[in-house]
């Protein structure tokens, strides 16, 4: 089982480009977040699924788009870069919600200039 | 911001010696679970503790909970080398909606 995979690893953007950043898990778990992590803040959700279909916002979901048409891809996708984006993001899964444990991919390294 | 509090935010000890964390939280939870981060990988699940759970072992680890005081304590004996990293409590609060709260993180060295 490859758990879960997250591309690019990392990435530089200009002030305004858009991207999206690909995670796909191979556990059949319903649950699908997405966190940033920036220094001396931890981790703050940013968009999170309970299932295909479904999304719902987090903590930091501004400038931020989210889709999950499929059980195993919750790709998450930069509108218009900021600076303020420049941070490390991580995807993560788990069978039953919070009320699980986690997995986490390796994170993108997001630079944007 | 609900995030949960890691206390110390650092700690240096020598390996065999035993490395305590604590987390504080606000308002009541369904569980609290501990996470461990290597430098530049993804955070590693470690335990999960429900809210009508006191204590719980895994190896070298043990987590309590104390929901009156609403905190929980990370022990983990015996510290090795290996055992160097940051340490997350995240909480799944009452009422959260399936959201997982992590605090700011704990950086353990330990020294050989």
């Amino acid at each position: 089982n490859a758990g879960v995979t997250q591309t690019p690893k990392f990435q530089v953007l200009k002030t305004g480009q858009s991207m999206t950043l690909q995670c796909a898990q191979d556990m059949n778990h319903e649950y699908m977040s997405w966190y940033r992590q920036d220094p001396g803040m931890g981790l703050r959700l940013i968009h999170y699924s309970v299932g295909a279909g479904i999304t719902d916002q987090g903590e930091v979901p501004n400038g931020y788009n989210v889709s999950r048409s499929t059980t195993e891809d919750f790709p998450l996708r930069l509108l218009s870069a900021a600076p303020s984006q420049t941070s490390v993001y991580f995807c993560a899964s788990s069978r039953q919600g919070a009320g699980s444990p986690l997995h986490f991919g390796n994170g993108t390294r997001l630079t944007v200039t | 911001s609900q995030q949960g509090e890691e206390d110390p935010q650092a700690l240096s000890i020598q390996e065999g010696e035993n490395a305590t964390m604590n987390c504080s939280y606000k308002t009541s939870i369904n569980n609290l679970q501990w996470y461990r981060q290597n430098s530049g990988r993804g955070l590693v699940h470690l335990i999960l503790i429900r809210s009508n759970e006191r204590e719980k072992h895994s190896g070298r680890l043990r987590v309590t909970l104390d929901t009156s005081k609403k905190s929980s304590s990370l022990l983990i004996t015996a510290s090795r080398a290996a055992d160097t990293a940051s340490y997350f409590c995240a909480t799944d609060y009452t009422g959260a909606n399936s959201k997982l709260t992590f605090g700011k993180g704990i950086t353990l060295s330990v020294r050989p």
